[in-house]
Order: C-alpha cells, then sequence, then structure tokens
C-alpha cells in the first residue's frame, strides 16, 4: 500500500473558504513534500517540510507535521478558482526515495 | 533557469509495439527519477538515478522496461513490447542532491490500443 494516503479524496468548496487536506503515512520519514498538480500537467512543488519541523508557511498555504501521529495537513487559506487541482503528499523515507498518495482532488467554485 | 524537459509530450502505439521516452533534467541536478501515474492514482516510482547509477529500481517491470543515464545526464525510459496496462503518464522529474524538492517535467502521455 501507499506510504503516503491523503484524506479526503475529494473537496469541493466555495471562491474564499478554507481547503484542508490530510496526509497519513506509515513509516519514519526524513521529510514529507506537498505538490499540485493541474488537470494533464506535471506536478509543481508547493512545500517541504523535514521531520524535525513542526509548521512552515508559503503565502496561503501552511503545513504542518506531526511525526507522533504520522500525519501531515496542507491548508490553504481564502481558495480561489485557481487552486482547482491535485493535491498529493510524499514521504521521504529512504535516501530520497519519495512515495506518493493518489492525492485530494479540490474543486474551487466562484 | 530552464525545467526539467521530456518528449515526446504524447504517444499512441500498439501492444506488443516498443516506445522511448527522453528526459533532460535540470542542470546541474545528480539525482533523476522516472515515475508511472495512472489516471486517478498517484505517481509511483519507477526507477531512481544518482549521476549515472542506479540507486532504487526495485518497481521496474525489467522484463519489459528499461531504462538508462548515460554520462549522468540525460535519461531514456523504454518499454517493449508494450501492454494496455502501460496506459498511462509518464514523469521525469529531478533533484539537485538526495532528500530535496523534486522538480517535475511535463509528462508523457501514453495510450496503448
Amino acid at each position: 500500500s501507499q506510504q503516503g494516503e491523503e484524506d479526503p479524496q475529494a473537496l469541493s468548496i466555495q471562491e474564499g473558504e478554507n481547503a484542508t487536506m490530510n496526509c497519513s503515512y506509515k513509516t519514519s520519514i526524513n521529510n514529507l513534500q506537498w505538490y499540485r498538480q493541474n488537470s494533464g500537467r506535471g506536478l509543481v512543488h508547493l512545500i517541504l517540510i523535514r521531520s524535525n519541523e513542526r509548521e512552515k508557511h508559503s503565502g496561503r498555504l501552511r503545513v504542518t507535521l506531526d511525526t507522533s501521529k504520522k500525519s501531515s495537513s496542507l491548508l490553504i487559506t481564502a481558495s480561489r478558482a485557481a487552486d482547482t487541482a491535485s493535491y498529493f503528499c510524499a514521504t521521504d523515507a529512504n535516501a530520497g526515495k519519495s512515495t506518493f498518495g493518489d492525492g485530494t482532488t479540490l474543486t474551487v467554485k466562484p | 533557469e530552464a525545467g526539467v524537459a521530456q518528449s515526446p509530450r504524447y504517444k499512441i502505439i500498439e501492444k506488443r509495439q516498443s516506445v522511448a521516452f527522453w528526459c533532460n533534467p535540470i542542470s546541474g541536478h545528480a539525482t533523476l527519477y522516472w515515475y508511472q501515474q495512472i489516471l486517478g492514482q498517484g505517481p509511483k516510482l519507477l526507477i531512481q538515478f544518482q549521476n549515472n547509477g542506479v540507486v532504487d529500481d526495485s518497481q521496474l517491470p525489467k522484463d519489459r522496461f528499461s531504462a538508462e543515464r548515460l554520462k549522468g545526464v540525460d535519461s531514456t525510459l523504454k518499454i517493449q513490447p508494450a501492454k494496455l496496462e502501460d496506459s498511462a503518464v509518464y514523469l521525469c522529474a529531478s533533484t539537485l542532491g538526495l532528500r530535496e524538492t523534486q522538480y517535475f517535467g511535463p509528462g508523457t502521455r501514453l495510450l496503448v490500443l
């Protein structure tokens, strides 16, 4: 099974609302990364958080990491229609080998 | 700075044919990855190179898939012969070093008929 698993599988919100996605994993990690993928396009890196960090921010994005619960969350504040995409977490547990979950599909309605 | 380049962007072949994909990573990036992404799923690592050496190919179906990274720069991924279940997007990514941010190319969308 996948190392990282995102929850929920799909999320639909109105523009201006906040969106929260979660990622759970099974083994100890070196770091965890969040990516965005627009339909039919490549993955865009959003944030990397290392195992000794608890929270990171980048613009409207906030990522938390709880290594005791083996989970991470991605919060997008004040969402926009352009945030509509699939979001993936990827865990690095071994020598730079990243394992991806199956993603959360976010739809932001104007 | 140029990103990760991949070609072709799209490929349609019939089963049992062979196909090859090419990737040019970001200049100076030592680590290169090939992923397979089936529709509705996350990327699955096929092979990881560090310079021109293989770090991990545990999930590469070696009876039909092969990959090389000559001179530690460009890489090619080949499928021979292709099966229907190989229909997917093949993504290439590179990093400056291990455990760093991965930068992805646009992918090659393969359809096997």
